[in-house]
């Protein structure tokens, strides 16, 4: 059973950077033709994609968000990576990884809060 | 503004039928497969219907997707209070390089 866990700092300053790190176990993130995604939540709003990468390297991200995100994955430790760059208030929520296949995002992390704060 | 537009919320008494619809364009539900998750409180959000009208393994019958155009709908029949859940519809948009939109989400509850 593949499992995501999402690990990172909690709180970020305002214009820093936000960084996190989804950790796959039960399965190799470089074996299948899966992508990698993240996902946020604000609270008490609904879901928005950020982007994805595959397993090959390539990635697709959000129009509105590409130009201040980075997505990368470390195979050889079985992780991939997100980078939000000059972080304002409005980047607070619950960012999510998600395992993206042919039938949609079955496997889910749990969910890590990241506040925007100073 | 969500790209993909659901109705804020939808209620139903147990043992009802009740549709959540999810309207979107040609460049996205028009040319793709719709997906639908299902959120709980405090919880990552949960596969509930893929390509449309699929359901993952261990998804109850009672959950069932459609598409027709550039929209689409997820019934859930004979209602029960766990039911009570935020819905959300997603899908692939052809415009600007390719995106996942999602819905802005149905809040359902059990009356």
């Amino acid at each position: 059973q593949v499992q995501l866990q999402e690990s990172g700092p909690g709180l970020v300053k305002p214009s820093q950077t936000l960084s996190l790190t989804c950790t796959v176990s039960g399965g190799s993130i470089s074996s299948g033709s899966d992508y990698w995604s993240w996902i946020r939540q604000p609270a008490g709003k609904g879901l928005e994609w950020i982007g994805r990468i595959y397993t090959s390297g390539s990635t697709n991200y959000n129009p509105s968000l590409k130009s201040r995100v980075t997505i990368s994955v470390d195979t050889s430790k079985n992780q991939f990576s997100l980078k939000l760059s000059s972080v304002t208030a409005a980047d607070t929520a619950v960012y999510y990884c998600a395992r993206e296949s042919s039938s949609g995002w079955y496997f889910w992390g749990q969910g890590t809060l990241v506040t925007v704060s100073s | 503004q969500s790209v993909l537009t659901q109705p804020p919320s939808a209620s139903g008494t147990p043992g009802q039928r009740v549709t959540i619809s999810c309207s979107g364009s040609s460049s996205n539900i028009g040319i793709s497969y719709v997906y639908w998750y299902q959120q709980l409180p405090g919880t990552a959000p949960k596969l509930l219907i893929y390509r449309n009208n699929q359901r993952p393994s261990g998804v109850p019958d009672r959950f069932s997707g459609s598409k027709s155009g550039t929209s689409a709908s997820l019934a859930i029949s004979g209602l029960r209070s766990e039911d009570e859940a935020d819905y959300y519809c997603a899908a692939w948009d052809d415009s600007l390089s390719g995106q996942w939109v999602f819905g802005g989400g149905t809040k359902l509850t059990v009356l």
